[in-house]
């Protein structure tokens, strides 16, 4: 079944901070992942991606982790800036079939920074 | 990056009435475009999956005959909302498939329906 989003989870730090947002994913045969930067009234914004045959990536600011074993993904941004505040959703792709290409995403984490 | 449009941003509209929504890649042909549908405080959702002249691939649960997909070509797709009714008040968002260089998907702004 698809991840479907409840009412979302918050997370609030201070700016300066480091955050980490964690997600859950369902399907063992997704091979790529990405995080999204959702801001109020807009679609998401690309933030970072990764492949199932790493286990770390970074960006600007932005690390992306990923546990195989557990079915883990979590983004740490680092000095957190009120910028940063927005809804973050992880999505995952599956690898092929009839589903080739089809994001289904996660439930999303609200992340709040305060100056 | 690559730029997705969708128009209109907002409409609000009367309950039994349809409302188009557009999408178009604007600097990429898009092998693939994808609609969502996300209501507050929610993640977003699949509806459909909309392929250049042929017919879109709607996920369990939703109703092609109430949610028309018209994929014309490779930069614009369409989402109709026929006989709209409160309930399908929502924000839909489209994304638009790159092939080039890695089938990256770029979502447009969405637009915001208001059923009344």
């Amino acid at each position: 079944g698809e991840s479907v989003g409840l009412h979302l989870p918050t997370l609030s730090v201070q700016e300066g901070d480091n955050s980490i947002i964690n997600c859950a994913y369902s399907n063992s045969a997704s091979d790529y992942f990405i995080w999204y930067k959702q801001e109020s009234g807009k679609g998401p914004q690309f933030i970072i991606d990764i492949r199932s045959n790493m286990d770390k990536r970074q960006g600007q600011r932005v690390t992306v982790l990923l546990n195989k074993t557990v079915k883990h993904l979590s983004l740490q941004i680092a000095a957190t800036q009120p910028g940063d505040s927005a809804v973050y959703f992880c999505a995952e792709i599956s690898a092929g079939g009839t589903s080739y290409g089809k994001l289904t995403f996660g439930q999303g984490t609200i992340l709040t920074v305060h100056p | 990056g690559a730029v997705v449009s969708q128009h209109p941003s907002r409409v609000i509209c009367k309950s039994g009435t349809s409302v188009k929504i557009e999408c178009r890649s604007l600097d990429f042909q898009a092998t693939t475009m994808f609609w969502y549908r996300q209501f507050p405080k929610q993640s977003l959702m699949l509806m459909a999956t909309s392929n250049e002249g042929s017919k879109a691939t709607y996920e369990q649960g939703v109703e092609k005959d109430k949610f028309l997909i018209n994929h014309a070509s490779l930069t614009l797709s369409t989402l109709t909302v026929t006989s709209a009714h409160p309930e399908d008040s929502s924000f839909y968002i489209c994304s638009a498939t790159d092939p080039s260089p890695t089938d990256t998907q770029y979502f447009g702004p969405g637009t915001r329906l208001t059923v009344l």
